[in-house]
């Protein structure tokens, strides 16, 4: 089956300690993203990725890192986590490419994230 | 002010009516798409459009790109409690494929 997988679902952590949120796309799709949900805001882009360590910032890297080292999977890390990171997190994959710039992305199902 | 702005930011309907949410950009569109969300849950595409003027459907829910390529609508005809969600509209404002933009969602619910 064709997914975006994110793991962990549900994470709490306290502030300062390093974590990671790993996704991983089973469609080979050279894009990936991740965006975080907070109410009122939609969605807002952290970082995205182009294909295999080309990375660049979205909409809202700040306190945010990312790593693109094989193509199926594209970490999230926090390297000293904030409360005001607490939020839901999204990966997701396309097919986008230079030949089909304009395709829709395919979601995981979401971290939700609290630091306390 | 949002450069994607949804209207309403959340709606309440009877089973059985009918609703249009509005997706508005403050610049032209390459493409748009949309986006449902049960609370919580991932995000499942329902439909893109790109060209002035074009309309797509899926089941019970139709979706139009106005001719200047800078509103969209989705529109749900009778109205079911499985249609509640979160809806979400996203907009590629370039050929260049790197930024895809959200709305801040209008959030429907469907009263049986």
């Amino acid at each position: 089956e064709a997914q975006v997988t994110q793991n962990p679902r549900y994470l709490i952590t306290v502030t300062g300690k390093k974590l990671t949120v790993t996704c991983s796309q089973n469609m080979n799709h050279e894009y990936m993203s991740w965006y975080r949900q907070d109410p009122g805001l939609g969605l807002r882009q952290i970082y995205y990725s182009m294909n295999v360590e080309v990375t660049d910032k979205g909409d809202v890297p700040e306190g945010y890192k990312v790593s693109r080292k094989e193509k199926r999977n594209f970490p999230l890390i926090l390297e000293s986590p904030s409360p005001n990171q607490t939020s839901l997190y999204f990966c997701a994959s396309s097919i986008r490419d230079r030949l089909t710039p304009n395709s829709p992305l395919h979601f995981g199902n979401g971290t939700r994230l609290t630091v306390t | 002010s949002q450069e994607l702005e949804q209207s309403p930011q959340s709606l309440i309907v009877q089973e059985g009516k009918n609703l249009t949410i509005n997706c508005t950009s403050s610049k032209t569109l390459y493409g748009l798409y949309w986006y449902k969300q049960k609370y919580g849950e991932g995000l499942i595409f329902l439909m893109m459009l790109q060209k002035g003027g074009e309309e797509k459907s899926h089941e019970k829910i139709t979706a139009k790109l106005d001719e200047k390529k800078q509103q969209s609508s989705l529109h749900i005809t009778a109205s079911q409690p499985s249609h509640a969600g979160i809806y979400l509209c996203g907009a590629d404002w370039t050929s260049s494929y790197g930024k895809l933009t959200f709305g801040q969602g209008t959030i429907l619910t469907v009263h049986p």
